[in-house]
């Protein structure tokens, strides 16, 4: 069976700082693909990354990074010098072939990000 | 382009009584997924239509939950009757299903808030 878990309900920080959201996975697929997504307060879920299991480079985009590493079946995501518009949910994800195709993703239960002045 | 839509946005209803969502993907995309967030957990897969075929409906959590999509375009999640657990967000999703998008991002709606009282 597949498991996303996001350890860290709440996070809180001041703006400027970094902080680091982490998402452990567990699948017997050999190939799947890691997704992130962030729920800010109007709702919708926004896409972020995806990333998939032949690739552990880390990626970087603005402020944001990300860490993906097999050995510890991680997939962290780090925001660099937060900033109040970073306040949201966000939501860790993994697809596979055995989930159906690809079609079903299995999320995390989320991290609330705040993010203060 | 128009981003997936889902009406209401909040619904709140009488345990027993029905309740019908709604959701219009981006024009072209043939899958369609609905999942639902309850109480703060994970959010957990419903089910996925192809065009107007259900091609997976195992995450449905019992028949009181029937889920249409005719001609392929819009979809519609019936309730009936509601019952307090089944209070949540549920969140319609729409994919392509172009060459190369096995995994491919899903693009989100901001979710209809129902609650059951």
């Amino acid at each position: 069976a597949q498991k996303v878990t996001q350890a860290q309900t709440e996070i809180s920080v001041v703006e400027k700082e970094d902080v680091t959201l982490d998402c452990v996975y567990e699948t017997r697929d050999t190939t799947y693909y890691l997704f992130w997504y962030k729920q800010p307060p109007s709702g919708e879920l926004v896409f972020l990354i995806r990333r998939n299991s032949f690739d552990e480079q880390n990626e970087i985009s603005g402020r944001y990074s990300w860490n993906f590493q097999k050995s510890t079946s991680s997939f962290n995501f780090t925001i660099t010098a937060s900033q109040v518009v970073d306040s949201a949910v966000y939501f860790c994800a993994l697809t596979t072939i055995l989930t159906g195709g690809g079609n079903k993703l299995t999320f995390g239960t989320g991290t609330q990000l705040k993010v203060e002045l | 382009e128009a981003g997936v839509t889902q009406f209401p946005s909040h619904s709140v209803i009488e345990k027993g009584q029905t309740v019908t969502l709604r959701c219009d993907p981006i024009s072209g995309h043939d899958n369609l997924y609905w999942y639902r967030r309850v109480m703060g957990k994970e959010i957990k897969f419903l089910l996925h239509f192809v065009k107007e075929s259900k091609q997976d409906e195992s995450g449905m959590p019992n028949n009181r939950f029937l889920a249409e999509r005719t001609g392929g375009t819009y979809s519609t999640l019936k309730v009936q009757p509601a019952e307090l657990e089944d209070s949540g967000v549920y969140f319609c999703a729409s994919k392509s299903s172009g060459t190369g998008v096995l995994f491919g991002e899903a693009f989100f709606g901001q979710g209809t808030r129902l609650t059951v009282v």
